[in-house]
Formats: C-alpha cells, sequence, structure tokens
C-alpha cells in the first residue's frame, strides 16, 4: 500500500548548524508534498509544501527538494534556532484525494 | 488560513463512556477531516466529513465507534464511543484550503485519556 518513509526519527543539532529530514514516498502518482511542524501541546502547523512540478521552494530558512525520480523529498533547515525544535511531519497526498499519507515524524532537538 | 478551534482541548474519561469533540471553522470550508494521533505517534486519517453528506470512514475506523456529524460549513462534532484505554489518543481537524492544491490546516487538538 502506500507509504512514506521519514528519517531520521530524532534529530539533535547544535544552534546554528543545519538540519536535514528525508521522506521517501511509493505512490508515484503523489503530487502535493507538505511539511508539517508540531509544537508540544500543539497541532501541526504547515511550514512549507512542494508540487511536483517543482524541484526546489525556499521561504527564508526553509527549504524542500523534490526528487520525483528517485520518490523522495527533504525538508532543510539552515541556521537552526532554539525554536526550531518540535516534531516535523512530511507527508504526500495526490491532488483531488485530499488523503494525506503522513511519515513518522522527526524529533528534532536545537541545543543552545 | 482559516482559524480553527476545537472544543475540549483535553479530557480524562471513564471506559464505556463517550465523548463529543467539537471542531469549528471561522470560515465556511467544504471539506473537514478528522485525525487520530496516537501517543508519540504519525497521524492517521479516521473520516473526511462533507457538508450534506454521510461522513467517508478510513479502512479500520466504522460509524459506530466514531459517529461524525457536519450540520454546516463551519462546524463538525466527532464522538468517540464507548471509550476504552487504546482511545487514548490527540484527536485533530483539519480544514481544507483555499488552493487548488491539497492544502490542509489543523486545529490544536483534543488530548483524550480513558481510564
Amino acid at each position: 500500500g502506500e507509504n512514506v518513509e521519514q528519517h531520521p526519527s530524532t534529530l539533535s543539532v547544535q544552534e546554528g548548524d543545519s538540519a536535514v529530514i528525508k521522506c521517501t514516498y511509493s505512490d508515484s502518482a503523489s503530487n502535493y508534498f507538505p511539511w508539517y511542524k508540531q509544537e508540544l501541546g500543539k497541532g501541526p502547523q504547515l511550514i512549507i509544501d512542494i508540487r511536483s512540478n517543482v524541484g526546489e521552494k525556499k521561504d527564508q530558512r526553509i527549504a524542500v527538494t523534490l526528487n520525483k525520480t528517485a520518490k523522495h523529498f527533504s525538508l532543510h533547515i539552515t541556521e537552526t534556532q532554539p525554536e526550531d525544535s518540535a516534531v516535523y511531519f512530511c507527508a504526500a497526498s495526490t491532488r483531488g484525494t485530499y488523503k494525506y499519507i503522513f511519515g513518522t515524524g522527526t524529533r528534532l532537538k536545537v541545543l543552545a | 488560513s482559516a482559524v480553527i478551534s476545537q472544543k475540549p482541548s483535553r479530557d480524562i474519561c471513564q471506559r464505556g463512556t463517550s465523548l463529543t469533540i467539537q471542531c469549528q471553522v471561522d470560515s465556511q470550508v467544504t471539506m473537514m477531516f478528522w485525525y487520530r494521533q496516537q501517543p508519540g505517534q504519525s497521524l492517521t486519517l479516521i473520516a473526511t466529513a462533507n457538508q450534506g453528506s454521510e461522513a467517508t470512514y478510513e479502512s479500520g475506523f466504522v460509524i459506530d465507534k466514531f459517529p461524525i456529524s457536519r450540520p454546516n460549513l463551519t462546524f463538525s462534532t466527532l464522538t468517540v464511543s464507548n471509550m476504552s484505554p487504546e482511545d487514548s489518543s490527540i484527536y485533530l481537524c483539519s480544514v481544507e484550503g483555499p488552493g487548488a492544491y491539497n492544502e490542509q490546516f489543523f486545529g490544536p487538538g483534543t488530548r483524550l485519556t480513558v481510564l
């Protein structure tokens, strides 16, 4: 069945360093890939997304890359700050279905 | 994006009882979704709720256990029926975004503990 694998499950970085989280999807029909940040006690917050017709998208310190051939996409956070500490989820969806397949999550800790 | 609120924010319930969770949106949306997030786990879609039609449930979820109402374009409820400790989870509602693609925006969640 459809599946999204996410790695690593936990990631610790020093403040100011970069963090990279990777996801691989199985359904070749997937064409929309959002990333969510979930802070403790809160709902997931959409932080960036990418459509299958682009290879990279950037928004200030965060960027997402997509490799459709390899069926993987990655979240890049530069100049990490303590407030970036949270659980990050990737997801894959096919246009028109509204059904998301979520990755298993990455707990990011930014050490001051 | 829409502002989404959920009530209650958390609850502790006894097994065998039922809890109804409310989701309110500050704008009209066609599609609303209910998810379950078990402790330390990812999100799993329970059902999709469109106004004016029966909810569509995902595999492993049934209407008798998770009845859903969608009386208008800004409100939905999810009931967790005949609860057991295995139902202890965060329950999240989400709504479709305004864009052409499948954006979803989530509410703050309801943290349910069943004793």
